[in-house]
């Protein structure tokens, strides 16, 4: 089983849906847990980090289920400059970020 | 401020060359990560440094690659003979204390024929 999986997608859908991606991880002793978002042909960035209340940010949010080991992004009112490749990174030791392979969004007019 | 810089951002070569890939961290930063993207294996972390000093290496593929950071400031992966297997884009990433926020340089995107 690999570490961090994710739907590769791609997930197209319309401007103003709502849109969720989920993402399931293998080591029950991961600590901390974060999206990040790339550009078509950039640098990985930090989209928001995941808390185990659940937490939000805009026009999304971020969830938790240690339980499950399972992480879900929910951004809703899609925009088109939403389109990008959605991240999901486990930290389990001090240091170690393990990244998905990331779930690909287009969103279209 | 200026972020993680990486250099070259392109570069196409041969079989059998030697491939220098150079990041310079964001000043302060105390731990520094060389990852390799590929379509098929995506972000995978070759390297960690801390305080310069080499913690993880486990991802290095092979005797081929090494990795050095002499100083805070510049850190350098070596790919020496290189393959057309190496193909990929190369990331080096930098954060201070334990990272949740990694810093992502642009990318050496290498091929190699």
């Amino acid at each position: 089983r690999k570490e961090v999986e994710q739907d590769p997608g791609p997930f197209n859908v319309p401007e103003g849906a709502t849109v969720a991606f989920n993402c399931t991880y293998s080591n029950s002793a991961s600590q901390s847990f974060f999206w990040y978002r790339q550009d078509c042909r950039k640098e990985p960035k930090l989209l928001m980090s995941v808390y185990s209340s659940g937490n939000e940010d805009g026009r999304f949010t971020a969830q938790l289920n240690r339980a499950s080991q399972y992480i879900s992004l929910l951004i809703r009112d899609s925009k088109l400059s939403d389109s990008a490749t959605y991240l999901c990174v486990v930290r389990s030791g001090y240091s170690t970020l393990t990244f998905g392979k990331g779930t690909m969004l287009l969103v279209s007019p | 401020d200026a972020g993680v810089i990486q250099s070259p951002r392109h570069e196409v070569t041969e079989m059998g060359q030697e491939v220098t890939l150079r990041c310079k961290p964001i000043s302060g930063h105390n731990s520094l990560f060389w990852y390799r993207q590929t379509m098929m294996r995506g972000l995978e972390l070759l390297i960690y440094f801390n305080n310069n000093v080499p913690i993880d290496d486990s991802g290095m593929p092979e005797d081929r690659f090494s990795a050095k950071m002499p100083n805070a400031s510049f850190s350098t992966l070596k790919i020496q003979p290189s393959e057309p297997r190496d193909s990929a884009v190369y990331f080096c990433a930098s954060s201070n204390e334990a990272p949740g926020e990694l810093f992502f340089g642009e990318g050496s995107r290498l091929t190699v024929l």
